[in-house]
């Protein structure tokens, strides 16, 4: 079955710890991309990869490190996690269109991270 | 930079009912999408669109990307319970941005 593979779901931590949300998509997708979800400002791009060994910053990027080493994973990696890094997470990836351009998205089913 | 706005934030309707939410942006879009989520999941595609003008179709929802590119709406017809959830549009131009939401409660 077609996914992208979060893990992990559900997580509360402490301030300063070191985190790192996993994603695996099984669709060969060239893109990733990652997203968090706050009330009343829809989904924001925090990284994207266009390509193995290629990352680079969405619209809120403070934070946030990426790695992209293989094409199937793209984890999210909080060095130094803060409150105000509670969310939901969404992973997503897509084939890429043949002149440039992204083919639409599909979704994980979310990280919820609760930073206390 | 590019921005969507995206009405209504929520809507309660009864069963049976037709649903409207729209989309609107300053900025020319090359792709509008549409995307549902339900709780506890990741939102899912519903409709693309790629053209301007484009009316598209898919069970019950209808989407049209606008004539100027700035602009898409989907319409739901004769909503059921399992359309509760959050609507998203979004719009590509150099990226893909997208709207805030919409949350849809039906009434049975």
């Amino acid at each position: 079955e077609a996914q992208v593979t979060q893990n992990p779901r559900y997580l509360i931590t402490v301030t300063g710890k070191k985190l790192t949300v996993t994603c695996s998509q099984n669709m060969n997708h060239e893109y990733m991309s990652w997203y968090r979800q706050d009330p009343g400002l829809g989904l924001r791009q925090i990284y994207y990869s266009m390509n193995v060994e290629v990352t680079d910053k969405g619209d809120v990027p403070e934070g946030y490190k990426v790695s992209r080493k293989e094409k199937r994973n793209f984890p999210l990696i909080l060095e130094s996690p803060s409150p105000n890094q509670t969310s939901l997470y969404f992973c997503a990836s897509s084939h890429r269109w043949g002149k440039g351009g992204n083919q639409p998205q599909h979704f994980g089913d979310g990280t919820r991270l609760s930073i206390l | 930079g590019q921005q969507l706005n995206q009405s209504p934030q929520s809507m309660f309707i009864q069963e049976g009912e037709d649903v409207s939410m729209n989309c609107t942006s300053s900025s020319i879009f090359n792709t509008w999408l549409w995307y549902k989520q339900d709780p506890g999941e990741g939102p899912v595609l519903l409709i693309a669109l790629y053209k301007a003008g484009e009316l598209t179709s898919n069970g019950r929802l209808t989407a049209q990307f606008g004539i100027t590119r700035k602009d898409s709406f989907l319409n739901i017809s004769a909503s059921i319970p399992s359309d509760v959830g959050i609507y998203f549009c979004a719009g590509h131009g150099n990226k893909l941005v997208f709207g805030a939401g919409t949350i849809l409660r039906v009434k049975s």
